[in-house]
């Protein structure tokens, strides 16, 4: 069974930092490409991050840009994304999802909540 | 960058059939997916590639997409399909995500 699970979020004040983390099991974590998607309290799904299955390729939405990195661990099945700068406008629910090869997110974990007030 | 418009709200009876769309220039040149999410749990995909259902998707779920409109299709609605409805693509030249803003589905 796919699992995905998320930990890292807490609550931070602004300019503050923060390290999640995605523990993948139950596939081939090192075949699939991830993406990081977060969600604001009462808000819609906004995408954030990818890194491909290799992580020789990372890309980023534009409000992240410079503030944020995703990266993967290969041994222990780990996906990242460090979070620097941070702004009230990234409190949200971010969730870790995996990139199916119809380029969907085909399996999600649960999500893990930052707050920065 | 790629922009992707739903409706915010559609009202549907048991039993009936639920439309929900997504408006995209020239959407229909590319890969639409789609994902339901109910209160307080994670995204799941139930539609992807346009029209295809993933394993354990029921196949009330079905959806179809062509010129500037993909569309999400619920047969028979059930309470339990109450939820808000997202659709998404990739952007292949930006290599970024793209989600609509949803559709809250409520089952009267």
């Amino acid at each position: 069974e796919v699992q995905l699970v998320e930990s890292g979020g807490a609550s931070v004040q602004p300019g503050g930092s923060l390290r999640l983390s995605c523990s993948a099991s139950g596939f081939s974590f090192n075949r699939y490409a991830m993406n990081w998607v977060r969600q604001a309290p009462g808000k819609g799904l906004e995408w954030i991050a990818y890194i491909s299955s290799t992580g020789s390729t990372v890309s980023y939405a534009d409000s992240v840009k410079g503030r944020v990195t995703i990266s993967r661990d290969k041994v222990d099945d780990f996906l990242f994304l460090q979070m620097n700068n941070l702004g009230v406008e990234d409190t949200a629910v971010y969730f870790c999802a995996s990139h199916g090869f119809n380029y969907d997110f085909d399996y999600w974990g649960q999500g893990t909540l930052v707050t920065v007030s | 960058s790629y922009v992707l418009t739903q409706s915010p709200s559609l009202s549907v009876a048991p039993g009936e059939t639920a439309r929900i769309t997504c408006g995209g220039n020239n959407i229909g040149r590319r890969s639409v997916h789609w994902y339901q999410q109910k209160a307080g749990q994670a995204p799941l995909l139930v539609v992807n590639d346009d029209s295809d259902r993933p394993s354990g998707i029921p196949e009330r779920f079905s959806g179809s997409n062509s010129g500037n409109t993909a569309t999400l299709i619920i047969s028979g609605v059930e309470a339990g399909d109450e939820a808000d409805y997202y659709c998404q693509v990739w952007d292949s030249g930006t290599n970024s995500g793209v989600f609509g803003g949803g559709t809250k589905v409520t089952v009267l």
